[in-house]
C-alpha cells in the first residue's frame, strides 16, 4: 500500500480481555516498530522486527504484551489481560531497513486503545 | 544509556514569528538525530534527520535544525511560523543496540500558534 495502515483504529474493551492490533507496513520495508505513547507524553519503544525476527524484546512492558510478523509483512501486537494502564495509542512504524542510513520511519495512524 | 530531552511541554508563539524547539541527547556516540511532526489527528511525519556532514540539516516545511555535538543539542528552528504548524514536535536519537538499530523519542514540545 502507500503508507502504513493500522487496525482498528479505536478498540475499547473491558480490563481482563485480551486484544490484538495489526499493522500493514509499507511493501518492501523489512523494518518494523512499535511504539506506545500515553496520553500527552512521548512515544515509548515497545519493539522492532527485522524480517520476522524480532532480536530486542526489552521494550515490551510485561509478559503480557507479545508481537509477532509474518512473511515479512502483516505484524500483530497482543496484549493479554488488559490492564487500565494499558490504554495508549499504538503507533506502528515501518523502515526500509535497519539502520541509521535508512531508518526513516514511517508511521501509521495508530491504533488507540481504551481500557475500561 | 541514550535519552532525550526537550526541556520545553509547550511553547507559543505569534504567526510570522521565528520559532526553536530545543533538544538536547545523551549518547555516547556520534547520534543520529530526527525530528518528527505530529499534526492533530494525524501520524508522525519526520521533518529532518541528521546522520553525518554539514552540522546545519535543512528539512521540509521550512524548518531546519543544528546539530551542536559541544552542547549535545538538535534545536529545530524555523523563520517564519504559519498557523499550520501548531502540531506536536518530537526530537529523537537513534542508537545501535543488539546489532539492530533503535529509535528513542523525546517527550514532546507542543505549539500553539496565535494569530
Amino acid at each position: 500500500g502507500a503508507g502504513v495502515s493500522q487496525s482498528p483504529s479505536n478498540k475499547v474493551t473491558e480490563k481482563g480481555k485480551d486484544v490484538e492490533l495489526r499493522c500493514d507496513p509499507i511493501s518492501g520495508h523489512t523494518a518494523l516498530y512499535w511504539y506506545r505513547q500515553r496520553l500527552g507524553q512521548g512515544l515509548e519503544f515497545l519493539i522492532y522486527f527485522q524480517g520476522n525476527s524480532a532480536p530486542d524484546k526489552s521494550g515490551l512492558p510485561s509478559d503480557r504484551f507479545s508481537a509477532e510478523r509474518t512473511g515479512e509483512s502483516v505484524s500483530t501486537l497482543t496484549i493479554q489481560r488488559t490492564q487500565q494502564e494499558d490504554s495508549a495509542v499504538y503507533l506502528c512504524a515501518s523502515s526500509l531497513r535497519l539502520g541509521p542510513g535508512t531508518d526513516t520511519q514511517y508511521f501509521g495512524p495508530g491504533t488507540r486503545l481504551t481500557v475500561l | 544509556a541514550q535519552s532525550v530531552t526537550q526541556p520545553d511541554i509547550h511553547i507559543t508563539v505569534s504567526e510570522g514569528a521565528s520559532l526553536e524547539l530545543r533538544c538536547n541527547y545523551s549518547y555516547g556516540a556520534t547520534p543520529y538525530l530526527f525530528w518528527y511532526v505530529q499534526s492533530p489527528g494525524q501520524g508522525l511525519q519526520l521533518l529532518l534527520k541528521y546522520f553525518s556532514g554539514d552540522t546545519l540539516v535543512q528539512g521540509i516545511k521550512g524548518f531546519e535544525a543544528e546539530f551542536k555535538r559541544s552542547q549535545s543539542s538538535f534545536n529545530l528552528r524555523k523563520p517564519s511560523v504559519h498557523w499550520s504548524d501548531a502540531a506536536e514536535y518530537f526530537c529523537a536519537v537513534g542508537a545501535s543496540r543488539g546489532g539492530g538499530f533503535k529509535t528513542i523519542f523525546g517527550a514532546g514540545t507542543r505549539l500553539f500558534v496565535k494569530a
